[in-house]
């Protein structure tokens, strides 16, 4: 079956860095997008951006350009997001989620990570 | 940039009563891409409904999404208790959007 694990909580101080993970398992990584979302404490969803793990090319949303990078590990079928100068709007609950097939239009998310939390603490 | 707007933004029922979520869209969305998600508190959303009104794998036929354009709506016809939760909906062209949420709360 498709599963998304993510890496465990984390805690770090302001202007550290932190890298989430995205293990997936059950269907050919390369074959779908990986998309990020975020979400602050009692607040919505928000999409940050996706990953095509068979080319590595990333799309994201214009606000995360420059401190919002994903990567991939095909040999491992594992995503990565890392988020650089954290400050404590960074206090979220980040999910990795799979999309549609690459090369494809219309991703809606099918199939979700159970969610890495970041807290940002002096 | 496209916008959902959900209304209400909390919905007060008891069991066996219908809920109706509204989303609208600043500007008509292509395809119909939009998709349902139901949340519970400290879990990961569930995907209900995609292309505005096909059931994802394992939903109850309770659910049913419909709309087009700018408008697009959720309905459960009769509440169950694990119906209570936060919904979301959300545009899934190149740059994914979502809505606010809805609570349907008891």
């Amino acid at each position: 079956q498709v599963q998304l694990v993510q890496s465990g909580p984390e805690v770090k101080k302001p202007g550290a860095s932190v890298r989430v993970s995205c293990k997936a398992s059950g269907f050919t990584f390369s074959d779908y997008y990986i998309h990020w979302v975020r979400q602050a404490p009692g607040q919505g969803l928000e999409w940050m951006g996706r990953i095509n793990p068979n080319t590595g090319a990333t799309h994201s949303q214009q606000k995360f350009e420059g401190w919002v990078t994903m990567t991939r590990d095909t040999s491992s079928s594992t995503a990565y997001m890392e988020v650089t100068s954290l400050n404590s709007d960074d206090t979220v609950m980040y999910f990795c989620a799979r999309g549609g097939r690459v090369r494809t239009s219309g991703n809606f998310f099918e199939y979700w990570g159970q969610g890495t939390l970041v807290t940002v603490s002096s | 940039e496209i916008v959902l707007t959900q209304s209400p933004g909390t919905l007060s029922l008891s069991p066996g009563e219908r809920a109706t979520l509204s989303c609208r869209a600043s500007q008509s969305l292509p395809n119909n891409y939009v998709a349902w998600y139901q949340q519970k508190t400290g879990q990961a959303p569930r995907l209900l409904i995609y292309g505005a009104s096909t059931r994802a794998t394992g939903i109850s036929d309770r659910i049913s999404g419909s709309g087009s354009g700018t408008d697009f709506a959720l309905t459960v016809s009769r509440l169950e208790p694990e119906d209570f939760a936060l919904y979301y909906c959300q545009y899934y062209g190149s740059s994914p959007t979502f809505g606010g949420g809805t609570t349907v709360e008891i």
